[in-house]
């Protein structure tokens, strides 16, 4: 198993451009999310998704764009890139979102080291 | 709400000994799962080891073990044998309640081995 994918490793975009960050994974995984990281901050959830069709904001959600048409793949869009969105960029999936189970265990991709300028 | 606090920013082992990370939670749920990784200076995040609030034995994968004090809302990493490899930051972590299903995450410790 591949376990969670992310493409690409490192990407520079000027402001106001667009991209998308593609995230996959090969462990038939339900629940997949988007993090983001900065220094003092932490890690936060932009998005998240339960399953094939089924996405949901996060804690920092604006500025970006999910869908989730397969179990395997979940992108994160950028629709018009701000200096705000530097960042690295996480992508992971779990078995379930249920928290009381080792179901629950978070697989994180490599990450995605973007900077806006 | 549910947080999750280390209190060592930074830590230093000597190569081949032990060291522990401290890691307290605070929940109202009866169930919930607490987990730790680790970032080394590549950046990719490492699942290590996970603790079930029902389990009664303390988590154990390889030299990586658990000290859950469930009373104390308390779980400590062990790192057994410390290696060079193992300098990194450490990341405990619960599964947030709630429909996101989110890790909150504490702060982070930073681990230096010493040869």
């Amino acid at each position: 198993n591949a376990g969670v994918t992310q493409t690409p490793k490192f990407q520079v975009l000027k402001t106001g451009q667009s991209m998308t960050l593609q995230c996959a994974q090969d462990m038939n995984h339900e629940y997949m999310s988007w993090y983001r990281q900065d220094p003092g901050m932490g890690l936060r959830l932009i998005h998240y998704s339960v399953g094939a069709g089924i996405t949901d904001q996060g804690e920092v959600p604006n500025g970006y764009n999910v869908s989730r048409s397969t179990t395997e793949d979940f992108p994160l869009r950028l629709l018009s890139a701000a200096p705000s969105q530097t960042s690295v960029y996480f992508c992971a999936s779990s078995y379930s979102a249920f928290q009381g189970s080792s179901e629950g265990t978070q697989y994180f991709g490599p990450g995605t080291r973007l900077t806006v300028l | 709400a549910q947080k999750i606090t280390q209190t060592q920013p930074g830590m230093f082992v000597q190569e081949k000994e032990a060291v522990t990370l401290d890691c307290t939670y605070d929940t109202s749920d009866q169930s919930y799962g607490l987990f730790w990784y680790k970032q080394p200076s590549s950046g990719e995040m490492i699942f290590l080891i996970y603790q079930g609030s029902y389990d009664e034995q303390n988590a154990t994968e390889g030299r990586y073990s658990l000290n859950f004090q469930k009373a104390r809302k308390s779980t400590n990493l062990v790192i057994s044998a410390s290696q060079l490899g193992d300098s990194a930051m450490y990341f405990c972590a619960m599964r947030g309640g709630g429909n996101t299903g989110k890790l909150i995450f504490g702060q982070g410790t930073t681990l230096q081995v010493k040869p």
